[in-house]
């Protein structure tokens, strides 16, 4: 139980197909995170939400779609995805930082597109 | 850019070895770098390292940062083979809020 908790733990979807994934965490932080983390490769930073505003948005295609409705709760909208974006995706969430701050990641959805 | 590279990109060792994992770093108004165990699911956090010189322990594995050099290391004593994962070394900078990965270092213990 890591505090930040995702929903679905695994997802196959075909390429015309839109689905959410769900990310909530109950450490009463205030920023939130999306990151992917494909094979062999580091893990990558899509979008930070801080106090419910987008603050980061890291070239990520639009057919990623994020969603902050309040600091707790975190969706990642998904249509028309590509193969190559099959990959674990983590939510994360720390206290709104200045200075060195701790991010705490829930246990990730993997995602497979067909 | 920021950049955070880590080595040996993988490792094999024995039950009972002593391992160091390094990482070093390039980037603009460091706030802190934190060193994460993956295993199969999400990272678990391990350390985070803000002061140059003062080592960080937590049973078998240890870890301590040169600001002036740009590396951490992370040591695991006595290994065993539940410490066989993915340890991955990231830096804060800016605002803190950018989080730089480096690609990890894959761990395997032998029995």
């Amino acid at each position: 139980e890591t505090g930040v908790t995702q929903t679905p733990r695994h997802l196959v979807m075909g390429m015309t197909n839109k689905k959410s994934l769900k990310c909530e965490q109950h450490l009463g932080h205030n920023a939130m995170y999306w990151y992917k983390q494909s094979a062999k490769k580091p893990l990558e930073l899509m979008f930070v939400y801080s106090l419910e505003e987008r603050v980061e948005n890291n070239s990520v295609p639009s057919r990623f779609s994020p969603e902050c409705p309040n600091s707790s709760h975190l969706f990642l909208h998904l249509h028309t995805l590509q193969p190559e974006d099959s990959a674990l995706y983590l939510c994360a969430s720390s206290q709104d930082p200045q200075g060195g701050n701790t991010i705490y990641f829930g246990e990730g959805s993997w995602l497979t597109v067909v | 850019e920021d950049k955070v590279v880590q080595s040996p990109l993988s490792l094999v060792v024995h039950e009972g070895d002593t391992v160091t994992l390094n990482c070093s770093y390039e980037v603009t108004n460091f706030r802190s770098l934190l060193w994460y165990k993956q295993e199969k699911k999400a990272p678990t956090f391990l350390f985070m390292l803000t002061s140059s010189g003062i080592e960080k322990k937590s049973g078998r594995l240890s870890s301590i940062l040169d600001k002036k050099e740009l590396f951490s290391i992370l040591n695991i004593t006595a290994t065993q083979t539940g410490d066989s994962a993915v340890y991955l070394c990231a830096v804060t900078s800016g605002s803190a809020r950018q989080l730089t990965f480096g690609s990890g270092t894959q761990l395997t213990v032998l029995p």
